[in-house]
């Protein structure tokens, strides 16, 4: 069975700290996004991660995809409050844009 | 606005009844997902329509269907509803592997 497993799944943290989401997935892929979600609202895409070895950065977030350990990370750089919302990994199954999502990690950024 | 559409926003019907979800994707988007959303369940992956066809299907109950139609414009039916199948519905669209989803603002469906 596909396994898509975000760690944390909550997260707490204070203005400036930095910090890395997990994403492990139990398939063979070598495609994988990242996604943000503000209460109520709907996805927003953040990356889209097509090779291994492959690093995205905007702003205060990085993230990289490692296909041989098939993990990828959301790395958060001195976070600031408009970084709360839930962060959500997929993983392109099958190379056919059939997405499967993790949990979601919700984060908290407190002054 | 991420050029999806999808209505109504919010719907609130009783167990039993019947409701259809409209979607429709981003302009030359030849492919729609739907997906529910629920707190205890996450984020399920429903079914993937590419240019009329049936693609995939997850994990939807048979009490649910859907189709595209030649506009590509996407219908979710749900029927004979419980109060399980509260939750968010969302529908996403793309035109090509590998550039990602464009989610629709999903509609709220509360079964009272």
């Amino acid at each position: 069975e596909l396994k898509v497993e975000q760690n944390p799944l909550f997260l707490s943290m204070q203005e400036g700290k930095n910090y890395t989401i997990y994403c492990n997935y139990s398939t063979t892929s070598d495609r994988l996004y990242w996604y943000r979600q503000d209460p109520g609202k709907s996805l927003e895409s953040l990356f889209v991660l097509l090779s291994n070895g492959a690093v995205k950065q905007e702003g205060r977030l990085m993230a990289s995809l490692d296909t041989k350990a098939r993990l990828s990370t959301l790395h958060i750089t001195a976070a600031v409050h408009d970084l709360s919302a839930t962060y959500f990994c997929a993983v392109d199954i099958n190379n056919n844009n059939d997405m499967r999502f993790g949990a979601g990690t919700r984060l908290t950024v407190k002054p | 606005d991420s050029g999806v559409t999808q209505t109504p926003k919010h719907l609130i019907t009783a167990t039993g009844q019947r409701v259809t979800l409209r979607c429709s994707p981003r302009s030359g988007d030849l492919s729609v997902y739907w997906y529910q959303q629920s707190l205890d369940q996450g984020l399920q992956f429903l079914i993937h329509y590419y240019n009329g066809e049936e693609r995939a299907k997850g994990n939807i109950l048979e009490r649910f269907s859907a189709q595209q139609f030649p506009d590509l414009h996407s219908e979710l039916n749900l029927s004979s509803l419980e109060l399980g199948d509260s939750a968010l519905y969302f529908c996403a669209s793309s035109v090509e592997i590998g550039i990602g989803y464009t989610f629709g603002s999903g509609t709220r469906l509360t079964v009272v």
